[in-house]
């Protein structure tokens, strides 16, 4: 089957960490472009990070970068999240979502999502 | 920045009934437009992209068009299952998403 299943997630404090991990099954994992995209309570998506097939190429959305840093273990099947100096606003459920591409273009859309992970910065 | 913005916010419709979503974008994306549906604690799921074209798996009920900056996703059937947040995302630039359209039973 193939699939996306994230952990990590969990409960703190604001200038704290959390690493994320998201593992990748069914498909050839390094073959694929890959992102995290978050949902706050409540609200809508917004997309936090990509990492190319080999990951030589990493793109930040500007509310994350200098904090949060993505990596991937192409061995281990496996996607992350470093996640530093976090904030009430980085409250959020993480996905891992996979790219999908029609053409040539230079940007994306996501093609298969994992059930995400809730992390929660709070005092 | 590209800002989508879509309506209506919520959307009530009888089971059988055709729904219409709209989703628009503050500049041309050109046919960069994807959809997605969210239930409840589940993730989303690609139901379109490239304005028009349904992702694998997806019943011939869905269907999407549009192209520049006017976007309309159409269920030409409501079934049960299909209650639920519709996103659309942009990828003309980076990715963005709209607020959602929640279609929820009349």
């Amino acid at each position: 089957e193939v699939q996306l299943v994230e952990s990590g997630g969990g409960l703190v404090q604001p200038g704290g960490s959390l690493r994320l991990s998201c593992a990748a099954s069914g498909f050839t994992f390094s073959s694929y472009e890959m992102n995290w995209v978050r949902q706050a309570p409540g609200k809508g998506l917004e997309w936090v990070s990509y990492i190319s097939s080999s990951g030589s190429t990493i793109y930040y959305a500007d509310s994350v970068k200098g904090r949060f840093t993505i990596s991937r273990d192409n061995a281990k099947n496996s996607l992350y999240l470093q996640m530093n100096s976090l904030r009430a606003e980085d409250t959020a459920v993480y996905y891992c979502a996979r790219v999908g591409r029609d053409g040539y273009n230079l940007f994306w859309y996501f093609d298969l999502w994992g059930r995400g992970t809730l992390v929660t910065v709070s005092s | 920045e590209i800002v989508m913005t879509q309506s209506p916010a919520t959307l009530s419709v009888s089971p059988g009934e055709r729904a219409t979503l709209s989703c628009r974008a503050s500049q041309s994306v050109s046919s960069n437009l994807a959809w997605y549906q969210q239930k409840p604690g589940q993730a989303p799921r690609l139901l379109i992209y490239g304005a028009s074209t349904r992702a694998t798996g997806i019943p011939a009920r869905f269907s999407g068009s549009g192209s520049g900056t006017e976007f309309t996703l159409t269920i030409s059937s409501l079934q049960s299952e299909d209650f639920a947040v519709y996103y659309c995302q942009q990828y003309n630039n980076w990715p963005c998403f709209g607020p959602g359209t929640k279609v929820d039973i009349k």
